[in-house]
């Protein structure tokens, strides 16, 4: 079956631009998680979506950040007024289920953000 | 937040040699996972272990989990090119987050 897909690969944008990343989890996941990976760190946790229940946002920088999941399916992450330090891989997850703390995720491709 | 220290950052090796790449913290973990990713794609699960000492084994590589749940290793023998990549360390909690390493790069040389 498809994997997680994620769309654009990459993005090229000038700073202060707005930016948003799509993900497509896989079917039946009811759990989407988004990703921040920079050069040699490790992947920081921005935000989690599991159903209907409220999205735990605790993970995003700063409110230039957001992200909705409509339907329980299809993720977006916007970026409004982008910066230089926004550039990264942006990498989004999705699980059966997120309520064990042994669940498997399984990644997309990630979306790498240049910020001119 | 619970972090996780990788070492080495930077690993490379000849084919055939063996390696190990350890996973480290001060804080317990209810499980330890072990990813690999390659360039452009995104971390695939190698494995999850959930009790302390245990060692879990797929087929050239031995992952351990430290008896007090702070500490894991992966160990690969005979190394083949295949094996390159970014190997990250993930530590789970009783919720539905995962910390994360910064990650490993190994390099096989052929």
């Amino acid at each position: 079956g498809a994997g997680v897909s994620q769309s654009p690969s990459n993005k090229v944008t000038e700073k202060g631009k707005d930016v948003e990343l799509r993900c497509d989890p896989i079917s039946g996941h009811t759990a989407l998680y988004w990703y921040r990976q920079s050069l040699g760190q490790g992947l920081e946790f921005l935000i989690y979506f599991q159903g209907n229940s409220a999205p735990d946002k605790s993970g995003l920088p700063s409110d230039r950040f957001s992200a909705e999941r409509t339907g329980g399916s299809v993720s977006t992450l916007t970026i409004q007024r982008t910066q230089q330090e926004d550039s990264a891989v942006y990498l989004c997850a999705s699980s059966p289920s997120g309520l064990r703390f042994y669940n498997e995720q399984f990644f997309g491709p990630g979306t790498r953000l240049t910020v001119l | 937040t619970q972090l996780l220290e990788q070492s080495p950052q930077f690993l490379s090796i000849q084919e055939g040699e063996n390696l190990t790449v350890y996973c480290n913290s001060s804080s317990v973990f209810s499980s330890l996972q072990w990813y690999r990713q390659e360039p452009g794609e995104g971390p695939v699960l190698l494995v999850t272990v959930v009790t302390g000492g245990e060692v879990k084994k797929l087929k050239r590589l031995t992952f351990q989990f430290g008896d007090a749940r702070k500490d894991s290793s992966l160990h690969i023998t005979a190394a083949q090119t295949g094996d390159t990549g970014l190997y990250l360390c993930a530590g789970g909690s009783n919720d539905y987050k995962l910390s994360f390493g910064a990650g490993t790069t190994v390099t096989v040389r052929a």
